[in-house]
């Protein structure tokens, strides 16, 4: 069975320093790899995705992350955050090779940026 | 383009009721698919529908049920509402489902059972 670890809860960090969230997934399958993030009171929206190809993948919002198979991780990182980073992230998992909108979560990082 | 619709934005229901919860697809879109967000369970799949047909389902009680109509628009229905169904449900759709068709989520319904 898929499953997906969020190593931290909740994140603190300063405007303009990097950021790292960290996640670890668990699957005996090839997998779909997703980060959202979610602002209050608002649905999920897609930063990025690994499919398939490189392993080090570019978002929106100047996120990016790298996929280890060998460490079975997908963390997501930023080089310098602004306080609209503040926001609940979210790593997803799906089943390769599947057409399903069928998605695995985490448990979420919260994210809170301090001037 | 108009965005994933969810109605109501909020309610409240008392122990015991049900409840239908609708969501409008974004244009062009066939597969709808539902989740549901508690601080304690987080992000859990309830279903997905394509064309009309159940493609998906997760590890829900019976009381959870669903549907999508020919316009693809779907709603999801919850009978005999216990408190822990008090959650934020979300919808989301997808041209045809899967990770090459982007999934747009509605801003939900936040569902309180007294």
């Amino acid at each position: 069975a898929q499953s997906v670890t969020q190593l931290d809860s909740q994140v603190p960090v300063f405007e303009e320093a990097p950021v790292e969230l960290r996640c670890n997934y668990s699957s005996s399958v090839s997998v779909y790899l997703f980060w959202y993030v979610q602002y209050p009171n608002q649905g999920l929206q897609l930063l990025l995705k690994y499919l398939s190809g490189s392993t080090l993948v570019k978002g929106i919002n100047g996120f990016e992350a790298e996929f280890n198979k060998s460490q079975t991780s997908f963390h997501l990182r930023k080089p310098s955050v602004h306080i609209s980073d503040t926001a609940e992230y979210f790593c997803a998992v799906s089943e390769g090779g599947g057409n399903t909108d069928k998605l695995i979560f985490g448990t979420g990082t919260r994210l809170q940026v301090f001037p | 383009k108009a965005g994933v619709t969810q109605t109501p934005r909020y309610l409240i229901k008392t122990r015991g009721q049900q409840v239908t919860l609708s969501c409008s697809p974004i244009s062009g879109h066939r597969s709808v698919s539902w989740y549901q967000q508690t601080p304690g369970q987080g992000l859990q799949f309830l279903f997905e529908y394509f064309s009309e047909t159940q493609r998906n389902k997760g590890n829900f009680p019976g009381r959870f049920s669903g549907r999508q109509f020919s316009n693809s628009r779907s709603e999801m229905n919850v009978s005999t509402l216990e408190l822990g169904d008090s959650a934020l449900y979300l919808c989301a759709s997808s041209r045809a489902g899967g990770p090459n068709s982007p999934l747009h989520f509605g801003n939900g319904t936040r569902l309180t059972v007294t």
